[in-house]
């Protein structure tokens, strides 16, 4: 079972450079979300999907856009990158509403930029 | 304002002794998820264990057990005979409310290394 794929697995990017995370999930599920990772911070939520055509955005937008371009996938954009946005970046989804039912992640996305 | 606390950035235990991971949480919603995942090294996050804010019973999956204390809002995880391989990070998150794709908050994480 693939699960959620994240692709590229690592990206190194130039200031001013753009570029889009991919991530597809294989498991029908409703919502999927991007979060980023940093020393210290734990993960914090970019922007969401509560399901297919709709996007919000989480704790740290700025400098990010989203697409849900189905039910299955889910990509972040880069306009133009910037130092501060060298971070693990994960992709999650879960199956629909309600509390329960955990987050399943994809393995990570590094990202360097200089 | 924090709405995941994890106040220990990292912890020590010898192995086949128990760890307790301590995570605070705050929120006025009454109808909530708590999360623990665990991330090793090699980066993928694991899910570990939930409880809901209803639930009457602390939740336990095999040596992972969930101390919950709704009034203190604390949600510890604690670990029974740790093994080496539980040497990792841990994160405690939560879902607030009832919302059709709600999101989870997490804590800083806490690092966890066991000694042989």
């Amino acid at each position: 079972n693939a699960g959620v794929t994240q692709t590229p697995k690592f990206q190194v990017l130039k200031t001013g450079q753009s570029m889009t995370l991919q991530c597809a999930q294989d498991m029908n599920h409703n919502s999927m979300y991007w979060y980023r990772q940093d020393p210290g911070m734990g993960l914090r939520l970019i922007y969401y999907s509560a399901s297919e055509g709709t996007t919000d955005k989480g704790e740290v937008p700025n400098g990010y856009n989203v697409s849900r371009l189905n039910k299955r996938e889910f990509s972040l954009r880069l306009e133009s990158a910037a130092p501060s946005q060298t971070s693990v970046y994960f992709c999650a989804s879960r199956q629909g509403n309600g509390n329960t039912g955990e987050l399943f992640f994809g393995e990570g996305s590094r990202l360097t930029v200089l | 304002a924090q709405k995941i606390t994890q106040t220990q950035p990292g912890m020590f235990v010898q192995e086949k002794e128990a760890v307790t991971l301590d995570c605070t949480y705050d929120t006025s919603d009454p109808s909530y998820g708590l999360f623990w995942y665990k991330q090793p090294s090699s980066g993928e996050m694991i899910f570990l264990i939930y409880q809901g804010s209803y639930d009457q019973q602390n939740a336990t999956e095999g040596r992972y057990s969930l101390n919950f204390q709704k009034a203190r809002k604390s949600a510890n995880l604690v670990i029974s005979a740790s093994q080496l391989g539980d040497s990792a990070m841990y994160f405690c998150a939560m879902r607030e409310g009832l919302e059709y794709g709600n999101k989870l908050v997490f804590g800083a994480g806490t690092i966890l290394r066991v000694k042989s």
